[in-house]
């Protein structure tokens, strides 16, 4: 069975201080992957995914992931955090193959100091 | 309207109660989903539809009841539920269910809270 972990329940960071969510899977067969936002009172938007092709896969807002196979990971990254990125950031994993289920982390809540 | 839209987005009822959630998706796609939000728990899949026909019932309490009339509409129908059903219930779409990488596509959620 598949599952991700998302290592940090909240992260902080100085405005400007780059964010670094850490994401580590399990899966069988090579996974999809994702990450979603959630701002307050919102539900879920995709930030990213990778799909098997490039392993570094840029998104919206700046933000990037890199698969690591041998890591099992796909950490999210941003150079320069800004207020705006407050939000709660989950990771999610599917296999491929005929069934679209996907299986989230627990979540990452963002905050950003100014 | 566009996107995933949920009403309503506060709900607050007695566990005597009945009532409905309503999600509808306005992208054209064949799959919805249903998911509860807990507190310091994971996102947890209640229900998946694929072209109106229930295709994962994820051991979810008979007191949640779907339905899904058509690929567009979805509802959750809510009857003499438990203080521990309090959370944030939100809807998704996706374009159908092939493949694993088709990303889903949320509404806002609807705030339950069972008295």
């Amino acid at each position: 069975a598949q599952s991700v972990t998302q290592l940090g329940s909240h992260v902080s960071v100085s405005e400007g201080a780059l964010v670094l969510l850490r994401c580590n899977y399990s899966s069988s067969v090579p996974p999809y992957l994702f990450w979603y936002v959630q701002y307050p009172n919102q539900g879920l938007q995709l930030l990213l995914k990778y799909t098997s092709a490039a392993t570094l896969v840029k998104g919206i807002n700046g933000f990037e992931a890199e698969f690591k196979k041998s890591e099992t990971s796909f950490h999210l990254t941003k150079p320069s955090a800004h207020m705006s990125d407050a939000a709660e950031y989950f990771c999610a994993v599917s296999d491929p193959g005929g069934y679209q289920k996907v299986t989230f982390g627990i979540g990452t809540k963002l905050q950003v100091i100014p | 309207e566009t996107g995933v839209t949920q009403t309503p987005r506060h709900l607050v009822m007695g566990m005597t109660n009945k009532k409905s959630l309503k999600c509808e998706q306005h992208l054209g796609h064949n799959a919805m989903y249903w998911y509860k939000q807990s507190a310091k728990k994971p996102l947890e899949l209640m229900f998946v539809y694929s072209l109106e026909e229930r295709v994962e019932n994820n051991s979810v309490p008979s007191r949640f009841s779907p339905e899904c009339p058509n690929s567009s509409h979805l509802f959750l129908h809510l009857h003499t539920l438990q203080p521990e059903d309090s959370a944030l219930y939100l809807c998704a779409s996706s374009q159908d269910l092939a493949g694993g990488y088709n990303e889903q596509f949320f509404g806002p959620g609807t705030r339950l809270t069972v008295l």
